[in-house]
């Protein structure tokens, strides 16, 4: 089936250590996205690709780190500069179009000790 | 930052429609409106959208304000699946940071 992938699930870290969530899509959009949900709280935009090889810094992009070498994965790494990475971390994909829908993942909640 | 401004919150009974009310004032004429909905501990799923004409399809409509300055995402007949947090965003061809504010959180009473 076509869609987002993203792992793992739940995953802890203790402070200070950096961390890697993946996301990989397979319906061959260009644009990835990445999002920081806290509780209660609305989707903030941490980093945003169009093209493999090019991203750019969203909202909150401090203390995190993006890749994109291949068209279909976009991983983010949560860096020990982050101050308070404890959170519920969703990534997007869409075609390069205004009418083009955003598919998410099914979410990473990752927990600092 | 986000480009739309939703309310808070809305309640409504199992049942009855709900007017979900979206302000996006600066809104440009290429922009198109996106709503989509977040289930608890889900990632969001797109509702619908459109860019001057009122839209339905299977799980809402979207009525427009003819200056496109506002629009409401009605849901016809809540059910207690319905509740969830509804985002309202604009797309635009030529930016493709989309920012998603905080949302309305849709509470259905039984």
């Amino acid at each position: 089936d076509g869609g987002i992938t993203q792992s793992p699930k739940y995953l802890f870290r203790k402070e200070g250590q950096n961390v890697t969530l993946s996301c990989e899509q397979n319906l061959n959009h260009d644009a990835m996205y990445w999002y920081r949900q806290d509780p209660g709280q609305g989707l903030r935009l941490i980093y945003y690709s169009q093209i493999v090889n090019d991203f750019q810094k969203g909202d909150i992009a401090e203390g995190y780190s993006v890749s994109r070498e291949k068209k279909e994965s976009f991983p983010l790494t949560v860096t020990s500069a982050q101050k308070n990475p404890t959170a519920f971390y969703l990534c997007a994909s869409s075609a390069l179009s205004r009418t083009g829908e955003l598919f998410f993942g099914e979410g990473s909640r990752l927990t600092v000790l | 930052d986000a480009k739309t401004t939703q309310p808070n919150s809305m309640e409504s009974n199992e049942e009855e429609p709900v007017h979900l009310p979206c302000n996006h004032s600066t809104i440009s004429g290429t922009d198109y409106i996106h709503w989509y909905r977040q289930l608890p501990s889900q990632g969001p799923e797109y509702v619908i959208h459109g860019l001057t004409s009122n839209v339905n399809n299977r799980m809402a409509s979207l009525a427009i304000a003819e200056d496109r300055k506002s629009s409401t995402l009605i849901l016809h007949r809540a059910t207690l699946r319905d509740a969830a947090v509804y985002y309202c965003i604009l797309r635009d061809a030529d930016d493709y940071k989309l920012s998603f504010g905080a949302g309305t959180t849709v509470t259905v009473r039984a």
